[in-house]
């Protein structure tokens, strides 16, 4: 089976801007989630979508909002860029089902740089 | 509000040495427990997960225990290798999603 996938792997933005990301989970998942990693804050759960629906969400603004397609494909965008956005973000794919019982499996990331 | 951390932060060790890495957790109501690696600007490998009635999870040179009771969990490495030097983070799930630990950065010298 393929592994998850992101797109793009680097970004530069600027301030102000807005960026959409993507992850493709592995065939079959139906859960996806979503992690911004910074060297201050670490590893942080932004939010997990399920047949197509949030069901978990973490501590960040509304400037940061997601969505999941009927293929189980999600995105994430992040509106009006600040430089505190700079971070490497995370898309974890799991089979899903009730809770968080469930291996996460984890792309590559994207890289987004805000300037 | 659940809490994880890892001792230590960063761990410089000779080829060979067995190493211990250590992740506590302040809510003992876990699903389960998984251990990942990541290399620099990498994303995260899935290294060993441990369910909430396991005690411990083998993978080769690796052993993960578990103790919901002390909230506690530990990583042995076995024979360490160059090729281990990564950053090693625990997340623990619950009623909420996977909250991570901040990581230990081990460095393995030839």
């Amino acid at each position: 089976k393929a592994g998850v996938t992101q797109t793009p792997r680097y970004l530069i933005k600027t301030r102000g801007q807005q960026v959409t990301l993507s992850c493709s989970p592995i065939s079959g998942h139906r859960s996806v989630s979503w992690y911004q990693q910074t060297p201050g804050q670490g590893l942080q759960f932004l939010f997990e979508y399920f047949s197509e629906t949030q069901r978990n969400k973490g501590n960040f603004p509304g400037r940061f909002s997601g969505r999941q397609f009927s293929n189980s494909r999600s995105e994430m965008n992040v509106s009006t860029l600040e430089l505190g956005d700079s971070a490497l973000y995370l898309c974890a794919s799991s089979p899903g089902g009730q809770g968080a019982k469930y291996e996460q499996y984890f792309g590559p990331g994207t890289r987004l740089t805000v300037t | 509000k659940q809490e994880v951390t890892q001792i230590p932060a960063a761990l410089s060790v000779p080829e060979g040495e067995n190493l211990v890495l250590n992740c506590s957790f302040t809510d003992s109501a876990i699903y389960n427990l998984q251990w990942f690696r990541q290399d620099p600007g990498k994303g995260l490998t899935s290294l060993l997960l441990i369910q909430s009635s396991q005690r411990e999870q083998t993978s080769g040179r690796l052993n993960a225990s578990l103790d919901k009771s002390s909230g506690r969990s530990t990583l042995y490495i076995a024979a360490s290798q160059p090729g281990d030097s990564a950053t090693y983070l625990c997340a623990v799930t619950g009623t909420y999603k996977y909250i991570f630990g901040t990581g230990t950065r081990l460095k393995v010298l030839a």
